[in-house]
C-alpha cells in the first residue's frame, strides 16, 4: 500500500537559513501530495499539495516539487523566519481511499532569531 | 469564522477510567474524521462519520474504542477501560465534502491529548 517516509526532527535552523524537509513516499499509480503544517497551540493546516507528476506546490515562501522519478516530494523554503517554527507533516491518500490521508511522523522545525 | 473545536485540549485519566472526546465540525462540515497520534509517529486514521453513520471504522482497535456522530451535537470519542497505551493526541478533522484527502480539504482541529496515569 501506500507510504510516505519523512526525515527525523527536529530540525534547528538561523532566521533567514534554508531550509529542505525531505519526504519520499511509496505509491501505486500518482496520488495528490501534501504538506500540513502545525504551528504551537494550533491544528493541522494544509500548506501546500502537487496534485500530478511534475506539479510544484508553494505556499508562504515553501516550495515542493512532486518528483516521480525519485518518489520524493521535498519541502524547501529559501530563507526562514521565526514564526515558521512548527510541526511538518507529509502526508498521501491510500490507493483505495478518497477520504483516508497517510501521514509521515512529522519534522519539528525550530528557527532561532 | 470558527474552526474545528475540540475539547478539552488534555485530559488525564486513571486506568480503567473512560475518556470522552468531542469535536464540534466547521460550520456546513457533515464528514467528520477521527486520527490519532502516538509519540513519536504520524497521524493514524481511526474513523469517518456522517451525521448518525459510521462509514469506516477500519482504523479503530476492536474493543473499547466507539465513535459517533449523532444529528444535533459534537461527534464523540469514546475509550472504555483506558491503558497507558492509549495515552496519545486525538485529532478530528471535517470536510464538506466526501472526497476531501484527494484535494486536501480536511480541516483540522488542535487536537485533544490524552495521558493515562
Amino acid at each position: 500500500g501506500n507510504s510516505v517516509t519523512q526525515m527525523e526532527g527536529p530540525v534547528t535552523l538561523s532566521e533567514e537559513a534554508f531550509l529542505t524537509i525531505n519526504c519520499t513516499y511509496t505509491a501505486t499509480g500518482y496520488p495528490s501530495l501534501f504538506w500540513y503544517v502545525q504551528y504551537p497551540g494550533e491544528g493541522l493546516q494544509l500548506l501546500l499539495k502537487a496534485t500530478k507528476a511534475d506539479d510544484k506546490g508553494s505556499n508562504k515562501g515553501f516550495e515542493a516539487t512532486y518528483r516521480k522519478e525519485t518518489t520524493s516530494f521535498h519541502l524547501e523554503k529559501g530563507s526562514v523566519q521565526v514564526s515558521d517554527s512548527a510541526v511538518y507533516f507529509c502526508a498521501l491518500p491510500p490507493m483505495d481511499s478518497s477520504y483516508k490521508l497517510i501521514f509521515g511522523s512529522g519534522t519539528r522545525l525550530l528557527v532561532r532569531p | 469564522n470558527a474552526g474545528v473545536m475540540q475539547n478539552p485540549r488534555h485530559l488525564v485519566r486513571r486506568r480503567g477510567q473512560e475518556a470522552r472526546l468531542r469535536c464540534s465540525p466547521m460550520k456546513g462540515h457533515s464528514h467528520v474524521y477521527w486520527y490519532r497520534q502516538l509519540p513519536e509517529e504520524g497521524l493514524k486514521f481511526m474513523v469517518y462519520l456522517q451525521k448518525e453513520n459510521i462509514i469506516d471504522e477500519s482504523g479503530m482497535p476492536k474493543e473499547r474504542f466507539s465513535a459517533e456522530f449523532p444529528k444535533e451535537g459534537p461527534s464523540i470519542l469514546r475509550i472504555q477501560q483506558v491503558v497507558r497505551g492509549d495515552s496519545a493526541a486525538y485529532f478530528c478533522a471535517s470536510s464538506q465534502i466526501p472526497g476531501a484527502a484527494n484535494t486536501g480539504e480536511l480541516f483540522f482541529g488542535e487536537g485533544s491529548r490524552l495521558t493515562v496515569l
